[in-house]
């Protein structure tokens, strides 16, 4: 069946180290990814996204990496700080049809 | 440029009884999609609304429905409610033939 999934539910990390947090996808029909973080309380917060014709794309601090071979997707999070602490989700779209989650990796970062 | 915004924020409900939650997407956007969010379930689809017309729609049972008004704003609705209905609600919003999505603060429906 169709899934996206993450690898890891929970990621802890050292202020100041890189992250990484990554995500399956089972549908190579998927054509367009976001990544969002969501804090406690708040809405999802889009982060970075990605089209099906990149392998990479980077952000302020964010790099999104796009593996089609495997169906993988990372996030990776440079210089992690306090204010990174949240659940992370990847999303995926076929077609500009609906998005469907992942489960989220909650990421703690050590002061 | 204001962002989502979901009303209300919180929301007590009992078994049996409806609920009727509204979302304003960031202006100019016209597609406004819903969502459900439990613990260990991440973010389940209900359905997106274009031009006040149901695009798309998730795997949800028919006490779930909705409706978007000619400004865009989006309002759903959750009959004969039932325990398994509390969660947070979700609303996102994008443009036209865009798939950048924003979403909205949530409400949190509690069902006792």
């Amino acid at each position: 069946g169709e899934s996206v999934g993450l690898h890891l539910p929970t990621l802890s990390v050292q202020e100041g180290d890189n992250s990484i947090i990554n995500c399956a996808y089972s549908n190579s029909a998927s054509d367009y990814f976001i990544w969002y973080k969501q804090e406690s309380g708040k809405g999802p917060q889009f982060i970075i996204d990605i089209r099906s014709n990149m392998d990479k794309r980077q952000g302020q601090r964010v790099t999104v990496l796009l593996n089609k071979t495997v169906k993988h997707l990372s996030l990776q999070i440079a210089a992690t700080q306090p204010g990174d602490s949240a659940v992370y989700f990847c999303a995926e779209n076929r077609d500009g049809n609906q998005f469907y989650f992942g489960t989220g990796t909650s990421l703690t970062v050590i002061p | 440029k204001a962002g989502v915004t979901q009303t209300p924020r919180y929301l007590i409900k009992t078994r049996g009884q409806q609920v009727t939650l509204s979302c304003s997407p960031i202006s100019g956007h016209r597609s406004v999609s819903w969502y459900q969010q439990t613990p260990g379930q991440g973010l389940q689809f209900l359905f997106e609304y274009f031009s006040e017309t149901q695009r798309n729609k998730g795997n949800f049972p028919g006490r779930f429905s909705g409706r978007q008004f000619s400004n865009s704003r989006s309002e759903m609705n959750v009959s004969t409610l039932e325990l398994g209905d509390s969660a947070l609600y979700l609303c996102a919003s994008r443009l036209a033939g865009w798939y950048e999505q924003y979403f909205g603060p949530g409400t949190r429906l509690t069902v006792t």
